[in-house]
C-alpha cells in the first residue's frame, strides 16, 4: 500500500530551536496537508498546496511558521523560533485534489512534537 | 458555532450492540462527506465516504441529509477493534479543504 512518510516521528527540544518537519506524499497526488491535532482544538488545517503551490496557508501564525514544497516528493513544514504551545502531533496528508469538490486525504503517521 | 459538530462522547457499548453517531454541518454548499477512524495515538484514516443516497460498508452505514446538514454512521454488531475516536469530515465549498470535526470517542467493552 501506498503511504505518506513523515520524518521524524518524534522531535523533543528546547524553545528557541528551528523545528523542521518533512513529508513525501503518495506518489501521483497532486494536493499536500499539514494539519496540526491537540487534545484542546482537534485537528487544524495549516497550510496545502496543490501541484506544488501553495493554496491557503490561513490557518499558519505566520510570524513563525514557514510551509514548502521544493518538489513533488516532499514537503517540509519549519517553525522558527519553536514555543512550548507548539507542542502537538503534526501531521501531512496527500490526495488527488480538484477544486469544487474534494476527495479523501490519506494520513502519514504524524510527527509528535515537544517543545520544552 | 464550530464547522462541523460532533458530540465528542464517550459512547461506551457492549460487543454486539448498535451504535449511531451523529454529526451536523453549517456549510450548505459543503459538497463531500466522509467518516475517519483514529486509533489512540495514531493517524486518522478514511472509514468511507458518504453519499447523498446512504451508503453501507459490511456493519457499517453511513446516511446524509442535505436538508438538515446532518450526517450519521451507524455501526451494526459493534467489535472491540471497533473502539476508536470517529472524526465527521466535511468538504469547505469549492475548495479541498477538509474541515474535521473533533471526534466522537467510541469504546466497546466485553
Amino acid at each position: 500500500d501506498a503511504r505518506v512518510t513523515q520524518t521524524p516521528r518524534h522531535k523533543v527540544t528546547e524553545m528557541g530551536q528551528e523545528v523542521t518537519m518533512r513529508c513525501q506524499p503518495i506518489l501521483g497526488h497532486n494536493t499536500v496537508f499539514w494539519y496540526r491535532q491537540t487534545m484542546m482544538q482537534g485537528l487544524e488545517l495549516l497550510a496545502y498546496f496543490r501541484n506544488r503551490a501553495p493554496l491557503d496557508d490561513s490557518g499558519m501564525p505566520k510570524d513563525r511558521f514557514s510551509a514548502e514544497m521544493p518538489d513533488a516528493t516532499l514537503a517540509t513544514l519549519k517553525i522558527q523560533p519553536s514555543e512550548p504551545r507548539d507542542s502537538a502531533v503534526y501531521f501531512c496528508a496527500s490526495g488527488l485534489g480538484e477544486t469544487g469538490g474534494s476527495q479523501p486525504q490519506h494520513f502519514g503517521d504524524g510527527t509528535r512534537l515537544s517543545i520544552l | 458555532r464550530k464547522e462541523v459538530e460532533q458530540d465528542p462522547g464517550p459512547f461506551n457499548v457492549p460487543e454486539g450492540a448498535t451504535v449511531a453517531f451523529n454529526c451536523t454541518y453549517s456549510n450548505s454548499a459543503s459538497q463531500s462527506f466522509f467518516w475517519y477512524r483514529q486509533d489512540c495515538r495514531k493517524e486518522p484514516k478514511l472509514l468511507m465516504s458518504v453519499y447523498s443516497s446512504g451508503n453501507e460498508d459490511g456493519r457499517f452505514t453511513a446516511q446524509l441529509n442535505r436538508a438538515s446538514q446532518y450526517i450519521s454512521l451507524l455501526i451494526r454488531d459493534s467489535k472491540l477493534s471497533d473502539s476508536a475516536t470517529y472524526l465527521c469530515v466535511v468538504n469547505s465549498a469549492n475548495t479541498d479543504k477538509l474541515i474535521f470535526g473533533t471526534g466522537t470517542r467510541l469504546q466497546v467493552f466485553p
